[in-house]
């Protein structure tokens, strides 16, 4: 079975200083790792995802992630964070040679503080 | 082109009473999946088509709730006889291939409620 975990409820972080949000992910073979941003009653956005390749995915609006197999993590990063980025952030897993699903992590909150 | 989209965006309804949520996916996205998400949690897969075909539906919860998508475009997601535990918010999600590779793109979401 494939798993994520997101160990932290809330993620605090004063404007333009650096955020990360943690994600670690359990799969039986190899992982394809996604991040998903929510605003408020808006649906799931797509921010980035890792398939193969380099480690270091960039996506949308200035964030990336790193893919990290030996420590079965995919951290979200973004060097300098905006209040407009306060959001709520999921990080999902698939397994390559498993189905479709997609297995989400129980969501970040993140805010950002002018 | 547009994004998914879903219909009604809120619904509430009185327990035992039948709900039908609608999913229209990004056109030409051959899969479609449902997924539902409780209140402080990430979305649960329930189940996906590909065109026409529903490939998986494990994680439909009891045979109260079903799902079709009978042309390979719109789908309907009916929740029979509808109970308090079935309130949440129903996510559907297409991606423009069958591969695990493909992207989910998610609609906006139906919340029901279930009184």
């Amino acid at each position: 079975a494939q798993s994520v975990a997101q160990p932290e409820d809330q993620v605090n972080v004063a404007e333009g200083n650096p955020l990360t949000v943690k994600c670690t992910y359990s799969v039986s073979g190899n992982p394809y790792l996604f991040w998903y941003v929510q605003y408020p009653n808006r649906g799931l956005q797509f921010l980035l995802k890792y398939i193969t390749g380099d480690n270091l995915v960039k996506g949308s609006y200035g964030f990336e992630a790193e893919f990290n197999k030996s420590q079965t993590s995919f951290h979200l990063k973004k060097p300098s964070a905006l209040v407009s980025d306060s959001a709520l952030y999921f990080c999902a897993v698939r397994d390559i040679n498993g189905n479709n699903r997609l297995a989400f992590g129980k969501g970040n909150q993140v805010v950002v503080i002018p | 082109g547009a994004g998914v989209s879903q219909s009604p965006r809120y619904k509430v309804t009185k327990r035992g009473q039948d709900v039908a949520l609608r999913c229209d996916p990004i056109s030409g996205h051959v899969s479609l999946y449902w997924y539902r998400q409780a209140l402080g949690q990430g979305p649960e897969f329930l189940t996906y088509f590909n065109y026409e075909a529903q490939q998986d539906k494990s994680g439909l919860p009891n045979d109260r709730f079903s799902a079709e998508r009978p042309e390979g475009s719109i789908s309907t997601l009916t929740i029979q006889r509808t109970e308090q535990r079935d309130s949440a918010m129903y996510r559907c999600a297409s991606s423009r291939g069958g591969n695990t590779k493909d992207t989910q793109y998610f609609g906006p979401g139906t919340r029901l409620l279930v009184l």
